[in-house]
């Protein structure tokens, strides 16, 4: 496809259970990066992707929340025992280069997460 | 920690008016800075990115600005339309780091 694809678009889960969210960057994109945005808020990184490798897991806000990209192309954020204050809407971005360079992001339309 | 402010938090302006979107940030060491769009329930389109070594960038009615020594970045639209109705959001990418730092947006309605 020609953008970042994010599924599912809509999820809702019941506290306590664990998500997987999936996130198909550009085709040739070294970075992706993980957002989370609450309601009226702007983004708030979560992690970011250089090819296959985590270099940057700082803004994760607990244990519970882990991301992979195993092969260097799709990632999947996942959250275990989910609880209230997870309910958001979380973004996927990839961009060509990586660090050092001057490349846009460009995002997926998001997951919102509702939990119950 | 880098601080994006954006201000106003919204904005309604008649159609084929000019207007300018303001942001800024605290701490200078920046890397570049992105302007966004996001239409609800959408996710972020980029609209402009400007290198840290760089003053401006245009992109059709657009005009993106920007002063490290002051914080400071506007984003120009000029002879706006209905469809320029949404959110906008400024990020800085710091020296150093790859992710965004976003403000919170400016709100913009055009009123045919």
């Amino acid at each position: 496809g020609a953008g970042v694809s994010q599924s599912p678009r809509y999820k809702v889960a019941k506290r306590g259970q664990d998500v997987a969210l999936r996130c198909d960057p550009i085709s040739g994109h070294v970075s992706l990066f993980w957002y989370q945005q609450a309601l009226g808020q702007g983004p708030e990184f979560l992690t970011y992707f250089q090819n296959e490798a985590q270099l940057d897991k700082s803004g994760l806000p607990s244990d519970r929340f882990f991301a992979e990209r195993p092969e260097g192309s799709v990632s999947t954020l996942k959250i275990q025992r989910t609880q209230q204050e997870d309910s958001a809407v979380y973004l996927c971005a990839s961009s060509l280069g990586g660090t050092g360079t001057h490349q846009p992001q460009h995002f997926g339309d998001g997951t919102r997460l509702s939990i119950l | 920690k880098q601080e994006v402010t954006q201000i106003p938090a919204a904005l309604s302006v008649p159609e084929g008016e000019n207007l300018v979107l303001n942001c800024s940030f605290t701490d200078s060491a920046i890397y570049n800075l992105q302007w966004f769009r996001q239409d609800p329930g959408k996710g972020l389109t980029s609209l402009l990115l400007i290198q840290s070594s760089q003053r401006e960038q245009t992109s059709g009615r657009l005009n993106a600005s920007l002063d490290k020594s002051s914080g400071r970045s506007t984003l120009y639209i000029a002879a706006s339309q209905p469809g320029d109705s949404a959110t906008y959001l400024c990020a800085v990418r710091r020296t150093g780091a790859n992710n965004l730092f976003f403000g919170t947006g400016t709100r913009l309605t055009v009123i045919p």
